[in-house]
Protein backbone atom coordinates (compact mmCIF):
# COMPACT_ATOMS: atom_id res chain seq x y z
CA UNK A 1 0.00 0.00 0.00
CA UNK A 2 2.11 3.22 -1.50
CA UNK A 3 -0.63 5.80 0.44
CA UNK A 4 0.21 9.11 -1.32
CA UNK A 5 2.88 9.22 -4.14
CA UNK A 6 4.35 12.76 -4.87
CA UNK A 7 6.55 13.65 -7.52
CA UNK A 8 8.95 14.90 -8.49
CA UNK A 9 10.87 15.11 -4.75
CA UNK A 10 13.23 18.00 -5.80
CA UNK A 11 12.53 20.10 -8.72
CA UNK A 12 14.32 23.66 -9.61
CA UNK A 13 12.57 25.72 -12.09
CA UNK A 14 13.54 29.69 -13.62
CA UNK A 15 11.48 32.41 -13.54
CA UNK A 16 8.72 32.16 -16.02
CA UNK A 17 8.34 28.44 -16.68
CA UNK A 18 5.28 26.18 -15.94
CA UNK A 19 5.16 22.61 -13.99
CA UNK A 20 3.10 19.88 -12.67
CA UNK A 21 3.68 18.41 -9.43
CA UNK A 22 1.88 14.94 -8.97
CA UNK A 23 0.19 13.45 -6.25
CA UNK A 24 -1.80 10.32 -6.19
CA UNK A 25 -2.92 7.97 -3.35
CA UNK A 26 -4.67 4.56 -3.83
CA UNK A 27 -6.88 4.21 -0.60
CA UNK A 28 -9.68 5.67 -2.57
CA UNK A 29 -9.93 8.78 -0.65
CA UNK A 30 -12.29 11.36 -1.68
CA UNK A 31 -10.23 14.12 -0.09
CA UNK A 32 -7.44 15.44 -1.48
CA UNK A 33 -5.85 19.02 -1.26
CA UNK A 34 -2.34 20.61 -1.66
CA UNK A 35 -0.67 22.71 0.88
CA UNK A 36 2.70 24.92 0.51
CA UNK A 37 5.41 25.59 3.53
CA UNK A 38 6.94 28.39 4.21
CA UNK A 39 9.45 29.21 6.97
CA UNK A 40 7.65 30.38 10.15
CA UNK A 41 4.22 30.20 8.43
CA UNK A 42 3.06 26.42 8.90
CA UNK A 43 1.05 25.02 5.95
CA UNK A 44 -1.02 26.94 4.33
CA UNK A 45 -4.03 25.14 1.89
CA UNK A 46 -3.61 26.23 -1.89
CA UNK A 47 -6.18 24.19 -3.28
CA UNK A 48 -8.47 20.76 -2.50
CA UNK A 49 -10.81 18.64 -3.27
CA UNK A 50 -13.74 17.01 -1.86
CA UNK A 51 -13.84 14.51 -4.89
CA UNK A 52 -13.76 13.84 -8.60
CA UNK A 53 -14.78 16.77 -10.51
CA UNK A 54 -14.43 18.85 -7.48
CA UNK A 55 -12.02 21.31 -6.89
CA UNK A 56 -11.79 24.50 -4.58
CA UNK A 57 -9.24 27.49 -3.63
CA UNK A 58 -7.32 27.58 -0.66
CA UNK A 59 -6.32 30.37 1.56
CA UNK A 60 -2.92 30.53 -1.15
CA UNK A 61 -4.53 29.63 -4.47
CA UNK A 62 -2.90 32.71 -7.12
CA UNK A 63 -0.51 31.20 -9.48
CA UNK A 64 -1.68 27.28 -9.06
CA UNK A 65 -4.27 25.58 -11.34
CA UNK A 66 -5.86 21.95 -9.87
CA UNK A 67 -7.70 19.37 -11.42
CA UNK A 68 -9.45 15.87 -10.04
CA UNK A 69 -10.54 13.62 -12.95
CA UNK A 70 -10.23 10.64 -10.87
CA UNK A 71 -10.45 9.78 -7.28
CA UNK A 72 -6.85 8.71 -7.79
CA UNK A 73 -4.71 11.47 -8.92
CA UNK A 74 -4.37 15.56 -8.03
CA UNK A 75 -1.80 17.11 -10.16
CA UNK A 76 -1.24 20.99 -9.07
CA UNK A 77 0.09 23.05 -12.17
CA UNK A 78 2.50 25.99 -11.83
CA UNK A 79 1.12 28.47 -14.54
CA UNK A 80 4.25 30.73 -14.76
CA UNK A 81 6.81 29.94 -11.98
CA UNK A 82 7.94 32.95 -9.66
CA UNK A 83 10.38 33.08 -7.00
CA UNK A 84 7.75 33.20 -4.40
CA UNK A 85 6.42 29.67 -5.25
CA UNK A 86 9.97 28.38 -3.79
CA UNK A 87 8.97 26.28 -1.39
CA UNK A 88 7.77 22.84 -0.09
CA UNK A 89 4.75 21.43 -1.42
CA UNK A 90 2.71 19.10 0.31
CA UNK A 91 -0.56 16.80 -1.18
CA UNK A 92 -2.44 15.63 1.86
CA UNK A 93 -5.56 12.98 0.92
CA UNK A 94 -8.56 11.47 3.44
CA UNK A 95 -11.59 9.93 3.67
CA UNK A 96 -12.92 12.89 5.00
CA UNK A 97 -11.71 15.81 7.21
CA UNK A 98 -13.24 14.31 10.22
CA UNK A 99 -10.31 11.49 9.77
CA UNK A 100 -7.12 11.90 9.99
CA UNK A 101 -4.98 13.13 6.47
CA UNK A 102 -2.44 11.49 4.67
CA UNK A 103 0.60 13.05 3.65
CA UNK A 104 3.13 12.66 0.74
CA UNK A 105 6.76 13.02 1.32
CA UNK A 106 7.12 16.57 -0.03
CA UNK A 107 8.07 18.17 -3.02
CA UNK A 108 10.91 20.89 -2.39
CA UNK A 109 10.64 23.57 -5.42
CA UNK A 110 12.88 26.49 -5.74
CA UNK A 111 12.37 28.93 -8.64
CA UNK A 112 15.22 31.00 -9.80
CA UNK B 1 -12.75 32.98 10.13
CA UNK B 2 -10.72 30.88 12.13
CA UNK B 3 -7.43 30.71 13.22
CA UNK B 4 -5.12 28.46 15.06
CA UNK B 5 -1.73 29.84 17.37
CA UNK B 6 1.55 28.02 18.36
CA UNK B 7 3.09 30.62 20.64
CA UNK B 8 5.88 28.68 21.55
CA UNK B 9 8.95 28.47 17.98
CA UNK B 10 10.43 25.67 19.98
CA UNK B 11 10.60 24.23 22.61
CA UNK B 12 13.59 21.91 24.29
CA UNK B 13 12.85 19.03 26.49
CA UNK B 14 15.46 16.37 28.49
CA UNK B 15 15.06 13.08 27.50
CA UNK B 16 12.58 10.60 29.66
CA UNK B 17 11.15 14.29 31.00
CA UNK B 18 7.92 15.56 29.95
CA UNK B 19 6.82 18.77 28.12
CA UNK B 20 3.75 20.27 26.68
CA UNK B 21 3.32 22.28 23.54
CA UNK B 22 0.59 24.35 23.70
CA UNK B 23 -2.11 25.57 20.96
CA UNK B 24 -4.73 27.88 21.37
CA UNK B 25 -7.89 28.28 18.57
CA UNK B 26 -10.49 30.69 17.68
CA UNK B 27 -13.95 29.65 16.33
CA UNK B 28 -17.54 30.14 16.72
CA UNK B 29 -18.34 26.50 15.77
CA UNK B 30 -19.57 23.90 18.15
CA UNK B 31 -18.13 21.28 16.50
CA UNK B 32 -14.80 20.59 14.84
CA UNK B 33 -12.08 18.02 15.31
CA UNK B 34 -8.54 19.28 16.81
CA UNK B 35 -5.12 17.66 15.57
CA UNK B 36 -0.89 17.13 16.72
CA UNK B 37 1.07 16.57 13.53
CA UNK B 38 4.65 15.40 13.63
CA UNK B 39 6.82 16.54 11.04
CA UNK B 40 10.51 14.42 11.46
CA UNK B 41 14.01 16.16 9.26
CA UNK B 42 12.50 13.28 6.83
CA UNK B 43 10.07 15.89 6.27
CA UNK B 44 6.86 13.83 6.03
CA UNK B 45 3.74 14.18 8.13
CA UNK B 46 2.65 12.10 11.07
CA UNK B 47 -0.61 11.97 13.27
CA UNK B 48 0.29 12.09 16.58
CA UNK B 49 -3.45 12.24 18.53
CA UNK B 50 -6.97 13.94 17.36
CA UNK B 51 -9.40 15.25 19.44
CA UNK B 52 -12.82 15.35 18.82
CA UNK B 53 -14.62 18.70 20.23
CA UNK B 54 -17.89 16.84 21.61
CA UNK B 55 -15.91 14.26 23.82
CA UNK B 56 -15.11 15.54 27.10
CA UNK B 57 -12.71 13.08 27.75
CA UNK B 58 -9.07 14.11 26.81
CA UNK B 59 -7.17 11.85 24.24
CA UNK B 60 -4.18 9.68 25.08
CA UNK B 61 -2.19 7.91 22.19
CA UNK B 62 0.60 5.80 24.11
CA UNK B 63 3.08 8.52 25.33
CA UNK B 64 1.12 11.21 23.73
CA UNK B 65 -2.13 13.03 25.65
CA UNK B 66 -4.19 15.91 25.07
CA UNK B 67 -5.61 18.58 27.45
CA UNK B 68 -8.33 19.67 25.72
CA UNK B 69 -9.66 23.32 27.12
CA UNK B 70 -12.89 23.74 25.51
CA UNK B 71 -13.92 26.98 26.64
CA UNK B 72 -10.43 27.88 26.90
CA UNK B 73 -10.05 26.97 23.31
CA UNK B 74 -7.03 25.12 24.48
CA UNK B 75 -5.29 22.20 22.78
CA UNK B 76 -2.12 21.89 24.46
CA UNK B 77 0.07 18.47 23.84
CA UNK B 78 1.73 16.80 26.58
CA UNK B 79 4.80 14.41 25.74
CA UNK B 80 5.57 11.96 28.77
CA UNK B 81 9.10 10.09 29.12
CA UNK B 82 10.54 12.30 25.97
CA UNK B 83 12.62 10.21 23.44
CA UNK B 84 15.13 11.44 21.17
CA UNK B 85 12.64 10.09 18.16
CA UNK B 86 10.23 12.47 19.44
CA UNK B 87 12.71 15.67 18.16
CA UNK B 88 10.26 17.22 14.99
CA UNK B 89 8.31 19.92 14.31
CA UNK B 90 4.25 19.40 16.32
CA UNK B 91 1.68 21.08 14.36
CA UNK B 92 -1.53 21.68 15.80
CA UNK B 93 -4.50 21.49 13.10
CA UNK B 94 -8.49 22.76 13.25
CA UNK B 95 -10.76 21.20 10.87
CA UNK B 96 -13.01 24.43 9.68
CA UNK B 97 -16.01 24.63 8.19
CA UNK B 98 -15.61 26.83 5.27
CA UNK B 99 -18.42 29.45 4.05
CA UNK B 100 -18.64 27.22 0.72
CA UNK B 101 -19.79 24.72 2.55
CA UNK B 102 -16.61 22.44 2.74
CA UNK B 103 -14.56 22.07 5.12
CA UNK B 104 -10.59 22.47 5.55
CA UNK B 105 -7.78 22.41 7.85
CA UNK B 106 -6.02 24.97 9.56
CA UNK B 107 -2.53 24.58 10.80
CA UNK B 108 -1.16 26.29 13.56
CA UNK B 109 3.06 27.61 12.40
CA UNK B 110 4.31 24.54 14.50
CA UNK B 111 6.94 24.57 17.33
CA UNK B 112 10.01 22.61 17.16
CA UNK B 113 10.91 20.47 19.23
CA UNK B 114 14.81 19.72 20.34
CA UNK B 115 15.44 16.50 22.87
CA UNK B 116 18.29 16.76 24.70
CA UNK B 117 20.44 13.60 25.55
Amino acid sequence: NAGVTQTPKFQVLKTGQSMTLQCAQDMNHEYMSWYRQDPGMGLRLIHYSVGAGITDQGEVPNGYNVSRSTTEDFPLRLLSAAPSQTSVYFCASGVDLNQPQHFGDGTRLSIL
Amino acid sequence: AQTVTQSQPEMSVQEAETVTLSCTYDTSESDYYLFWYKQPPSRQMILVIRQEAYKQQNATENRFSVNFQKAAKSFSLKISDSQLGDAAMYFCAYRSFFTSGTYKYIFGTGTRLKVLA
